[in-house]
């Protein structure tokens, strides 16, 4: 069974501060990472995705990965309260289908 | 435009009855999914289908079909329903070679009591 770990939360960050969410992964084999957000009631949408060991940066967010750590991580710099919602890591598996963590809750307070 | 719509949004039901939930995508995808989300959020893949095969996560009970009638729609259909099928229900699309880029539905809250 492929599993992808995340801390539930909620991480609480006051507005500025940067949020950091992490992800493990147990199929040593995987080679594609993604980053959801989910907003309460809403379906997830893709924010972020990431294939090599280093970081990429899309304006606010940067993810990191380790793959000798199998580990995956979103920074969120200059947190707004607009970016409270659940963050939902996944891993590309076999057949191409998405495997989901189930989510850290990132609570944003002005 | 919605890009992916599914209906009903609620369905409200009794145990042992069978109903479907409704899904269209209008972005062109080859590549259709249903997921469901559990009470603990949990979103874990059902089906994933295109017009060569269907791939089914084997945890989940024959109860559960998907029908897909052309490209643009996945509808999924539950037979026998049990208290343990309350969740909320996502469908996906996207193109078979961006598998990761999915698109969701806005989801359907399946309630069974």
């Amino acid at each position: 069974q492929k599993e992808v770990e995340q801390n539930s939360g909620p991480l609480s960050v006051p507005e500025g501060a940067i949020a950091s969410l992490n992800c493990t992964y147990s199929d040593r084999g995987s080679q594609s990472f993604f980053w959801y957000r989910q907003y309460s009631g809403k379906s997830p949408e893709l924010i972020m995705s990431i294939y090599s060991n280093g970081d990429k940066e899309d304006g606010r967010f940067t993810a990191q990965l380790n793959k000798a750590s199998q580990y995956v991580s979103l920074l969120i710099r200059d947190s707004q309260p607009s970016d409270s919602a659940t963050y939902l890591c996944a891993v590309m598996g076999r057949y191409s289908t998405l495997t989901f963590g189930k989510g850290t809750m990132l609570l944003v307070s002005p | 435009d919605t890009a992916v719509s599914q209906t009903p949004k609620y369905l409200v039901t009794q145990m042992g009855n069978d109903k479907s939930i409704k899904c269209e995508q209008n972005l062109g995808h080859d590549t259709m999914y249903w997921y469901k989300q559990d009470s603990k959020k949990f979103l874990k893949i059902m089906f994933s289908y295109n017009n060569k095969e269907l791939i089914i996560n084997e945890t989940v009970p024959n109860r559960f079909s998907p029908k897909s009638p052309d490209k643009a729609h996945l509808n999924l259909h539950i037979n026998s329903l049990e208290l343990g099928d309350s969740a909320v229900y996502f469908c996906a699309s996207s193109q078979t070679d961006r598998a990761y880029e999915q698109y969701f539905g806005p989801g359907t809250r399946l309630t069974v009591t």
